[in-house]
């Protein structure tokens, strides 16, 4: 079945640079795109970015400076990095799956992996 | 970008009462509307997608509705199980962005 696991420091330093990966197991990379959805503390989604099943990437303007999504597709794992992280940053990201018909887009997420920014 | 209005922030409601949560885009969406539940453990759940087309599992009280840019949930008779908030999320155009969710919560 479709399972996507998110995977992370915990912690990170501000200033720093954030490292997720996202595990995915019940389909191929190559034939679905995944996106990351990120959640402040006790605050609402925020779509932070994709990468498409041939590759190509998406992102958030806000965020696109700071952000890199890339994937392995031997591994069916996607990974997110982030720079110059701050306070704000702070959150559970998610990784969900989005297969190529449009209306089955974000029908499965990941459980979410809380990311603290402090010192 | 699309902004997603969400209304209102906060519902409260009896159990067995009919509850309508709204969200109007900024622009048109062609009804490429989902909306999500999430539990306080964090699992978000999408419910509806396509603006009105219940997502496999979830059970029929609850509906969605809408065009161009205004669409709505509702749940026909609240159950206790439904306590949670409430996301809509429009994918007709990147960035897909969310409405600020709805709190359902006990009168």
């Amino acid at each position: 079945q479709v399972q996507l696991k998110e995977s992370g420091p915990g912690l990170v330093q501000p200033s720093q640079t954030l490292s997720l990966t996202c595990t995915v197991s019940g389909f191929s990379l190559t034939s679905n795109s995944v996106h990351w959805v990120r959640q402040p503390p006790g605050k609402g989604l925020e779509w932070v970015g994709a990468i498409w099943s041939g590759g190509s990437t998406d992102y958030n303007s806000a965020l696109k400076s700071r952000l890199s999504i890339s994937r392995d597709t031997s591994k069916s794992q996607v990974f997110l990095k982030m720079n110059s992280l701050q306070t704000e940053d702070t959150a559970i990201y998610f990784c969900t799956r989005c297969p190529g018909i449009r209306n089955h887009w974000f029908a499965y997420w990941g459980q979410g992996t809380l990311v603290t920014v402090s010192s | 970008d699309i902004q997603m209005t969400q209304s209102p922030s906060t519902l409260p409601a009896s159990l067995g009462e009919r509850v309508t949560i709204n969200c109007r885009a900024s622009r048109g969406i062609s009804n490429n509307l989902n909306w999500y539940q999430q539990k306080p453990d964090g699992t978000i759940k999408r419910l509806i997608y396509y603006t009105s087309n219940l997502q496999s599992g979830v059970p029929s009280r609850f509906s969605g509705s809408g065009s161009g840019t205004d669409y709505s949930l509702t749940i026909s008779s609240l159950e206790p199980e439904d306590l949670a908030m409430y996301y809509c999320q429009q994918y007709a155009s990147s960035p897909y962005t969310f409405g600020a969710g709805t709190k359902l919560e006990l009168k």
